[in-house]
């Protein structure tokens, strides 16, 4: 089944470590890739997204994402994780229709 | 910056009842949406709006779903008779263009008892 896959259930790391989140996604043809991110208790809000053009984007809050299209996977990274970055982090594909397809979801964790 | 305001942030009804949900969407937006996210689950696709008319529809949006645009500013989602199962966090979601990036609520947590 087509679908979007991210690899880590649960990410647990130290402030100032790197950060980076793998999503893959299965759908043939064009797609619209995003990261969107969900701080505890707060809506879900778009960190960075690519359409088109060069496949490094540049979000909101020093994050980063790869789109590889030979692999079908879109990476969020970050090179220095901060305590307020500890949010759940969702990717999320939309194939030029009506609707986005989010993967199930990393849980980041950063301990001071 | 514009947002996306839902209400309630939290509804609890009785299973069999009808609610509704209420969201504005952003003002110059033309596509609305509807999104839920069951504990623990990952965020689903509901329905799509665009031009007074749904767009696009999920199996999970079966006949106890409805929305609609009853004025310029207000978009609904209504569960007719509400089940265990629909106990969720629901989102609404709006977008200029139906691939640009959407803005969400903040979401309206329904519980069913």
């Amino acid at each position: 089944a087509q679908s979007v896959s991210q690899h880590n259930h649960h990410v647990i790391l130290s402030e100032a470590a790197s950060l980076e989140l793998g999503c893959n996604y299965s759908y043939g043809g064009t797609v619209n890739l995003f990261w969107y991110v969900q701080y505890p208790g707060q809506h879900l809000q778009l960190l960075l997204k690519y359409f088109s053009g060069d496949p490094l984007v540049k979000g909101i809050k020093g994050f980063e994402a790869e789109f590889i299209k030979s692999k079908f996977s879109f990476n969020l990274r970050k090179p220095s994780v901060q305590w307020s970055d500890t949010a759940e982090y969702f990717c999320a594909v939309n194939r030029g229709d009506y609707k986005l397809s989010f993967g199930a979801g990393t849980t980041v964790t950063v301990r001071a | 910056e514009p947002e996306v305001t839902q209400t309630p942030s939290h509804q609890v009804t009785q299973m069999g009842q009808e609610v509704i949900l209420r969201c504005v969407p952003i003002s110059n937006h033309l596509y609305f949406y509807w999104y839920r996210q069951i504990l623990g689950q990952k965020v689903e696709f509901l329905v799509s709006f665009y031009n007074n008319e749904i767009s696009e529809k999920s199996e999970i949006f079966d006949d106890q779903f409805s929305v609609e645009r009853p004025d310029g500013s207000n978009f609904t989602l209504k569960i007719r008779s509400t089940k265990l199962e629909d106990s969720a966090m629901y989102f609404c979601a709006s977008s200029v263009d139906n691939n640009y990036g959407y803005t969400f609520g903040s979401g309206t947590r329904l519980t069913v008892v």
